[in-house]
């Protein structure tokens, strides 16, 4: 059974471009988190998603920043006009359904770091 | 004020050593906790669950004491491979909130 993937694994961006994360959660996971951990920081929750629905996005920054679980494809973190302040390596993690395991127990990806030069 | 706050270290502890240290959090409706590992900035990595009777995962003890909202985690024979920022992390409504990490060195 495969992990919690994520690609990139690393993404540079100039100012003013457009990041895309990807994360495909572990076979048989409808619930999706993405972390992001800034230089020398702990890990932020910013978005809890299930299929074709925001669930909490009480963590997202209010603008340039969007984040999708389609219901075919991996989920999708948009950041839009990158700034520096944007560096970071960001976590997507997975857990199940209620009942076949414990929903609070998160399977992490191994991360894309951005960098924005 | 954070909603997980944890020492940061480093613990720099002797091979064979036992190191403890704690975190606390701030909302009292938690609902569960949990101590992850995280090597030089990869993935965290979930090492047990906390409970408030206690409870042991080999050389791993975590307790969890809910009236004083801290949580606890001790190493005992503590090996190189032990080296590693160890996260508090607390589980509600969805999301896991972390602790910045306590570093501990295990030296030879």
């Amino acid at each position: 059974n495969a992990g919690v993937m994520q690609n990139p694994r690393h993404l540079v961006r100039r100012r003013g471009q457009e990041a895309r994360l990807r994360c495909s959660p572990m076979k048989g996971h409808s619930h999706v988190y993405w972390y992001r951990q800034l230089p020398e920081e702990g890990l932020k929750f910013m978005v809890y998603l299930q299929k074709e629905n925001i669930i909490d996005e009480s963590g997202m920054p209010k603008e340039r920043f969007s984040a999708e679980f389609p219901k075919e494809g991996p989920s999708i973190l948009r950041i839009q006009q990158v700034v520096r302040g944007d560096s970071a390596a960001y976590f997507c993690a997975s857990s199940p359904e209620q009942g076949v395991e414990r929903i609070d127990t998160q399977y992490f990806g191994p991360g894309t770091r951005l960098t924005v030069l | 004020r954070k909603e997980v706050e944890q020492d940061p270290g480093p613990f720099n502890v002797p091979e064979g050593a036992t190191v403890a240290f704690n975190c606390t959090y701030s909302n009292s409706a938690s609902q569960s906790f949990f101590w992850y590992r995280q090597d030089c900035r990869k993935e965290p990595k979930l090492l047990m669950s906390v409970y408030s009777s206690g409870n042991e995962d080999g050389r791993f003890t975590a307790q969890l004491n809910r009236a004083s909202q801290y949580i606890s985690l001790l190493i005992r024979d503590s090996k190189l491979s032990d080296s590693a920022t160890y996260l508090c992390v607390v589980y509600s409504w969805g999301k896991l909130q972390f602790g910045a990490g306590t570093q501990v060195v295990v030296t030879p």
